[in-house]
């Protein structure tokens, strides 16, 4: 079956514009996160959706930093202003449900960098 | 606040030879632990899994024990293959929340 898709798989842009990153989780699955990878570090939680509400959002670094999920499935991260230490690559996992033992399983990520 | 640290790559070693990465962690309560594997090219996978001390999480021939007397989860293989090249991630997810917290990887190669 379809994994957790993510689009685009790379994005450039410049200092001070808009982006927004698409995640489609595993269908039926209603937790999901994401998370930002730097160059040679393990990924770090920004967000955790529970249907359709942000049940976490303890790891998103500013307010330039929003994601919706506005029908419970498809997800959107928006960066707003971005800057070059916002290059990374943001990776979106889905669960069936939040529990502890359950499987994240993770997109192929979206490379953002900014110049 | 909880934590993992790996031991630091790149580890490279010949096939076939025994393969041990450090991974120890610092949590309060129980959680549970997970290591991660990301082959060139592709994303994260789960390899395997603990969710209480003294477990064993086992797949595709490797193993790890969850020690909570030691906060450790090492990850071991007895006999690595070429196939095994990749990045491996250390993970927890706390008793009190819903995030995994990885460590920041081990990049291991494996030579013929």
């Amino acid at each position: 079956g379809a994994g957790v898709s993510q689009t685009p798989s790379n994005k450039v842009t410049e200092k001070g514009k808009y982006v927004e990153l698409r995640c489609d989780p595993i269908s039926g699955h209603t937790a999901l996160y994401w998370y930002r990878q730097s160059l040679g570090q393990g990924p770090e939680f920004l967000i955790y959706f529970q249907g359709t509400g942000a049940a976490d959002d303890s790891g998103l670094p500013n307010d330039r930093f929003f994601a919706v999920r506005p029908e419970g499935s498809v997800s959107t991260l928006k960066i707003q202003r971005t800057e070059r230490g916002d290059s990374a690559v943001y990776l979106c996992a889905s669960s069936m449900d939040p529990g502890r033992a359950n499987e994240q399983f993770f997109g192929p990520g979206t490379r953002l960098t900014v110049l | 606040g909880n934590s993992v640290t790996q031991m630091e790559g790149p580890v490279t070693l010949s096939e076939e030879a025994f393969l041990t990465i450090n991974c120890t962690y610092t949590a309060t309560g129980y959680p549970s632990l997970f290591w991660y594997v990301q082959y060139p090219g592709e994303g994260l996978q789960l390899l395997l899994k603990a969710t209480k001390a003294d477990d064993k999480g086992s797949n595709k021939g490797f193993e790890a024990t969850y020690r909570k007397e030691t906060t450790s989860f090492h990850l071991e293989k007895g006999s690595v293959q070429v196939s095994d090249s990749a990045v491996y991630f250390c993970a927890l997810w706390g008793d009190s929340s819903y995030k995994l917290i990885f460590g920041s990887g081990t990049r291991l190669l494996v030579r013929p």
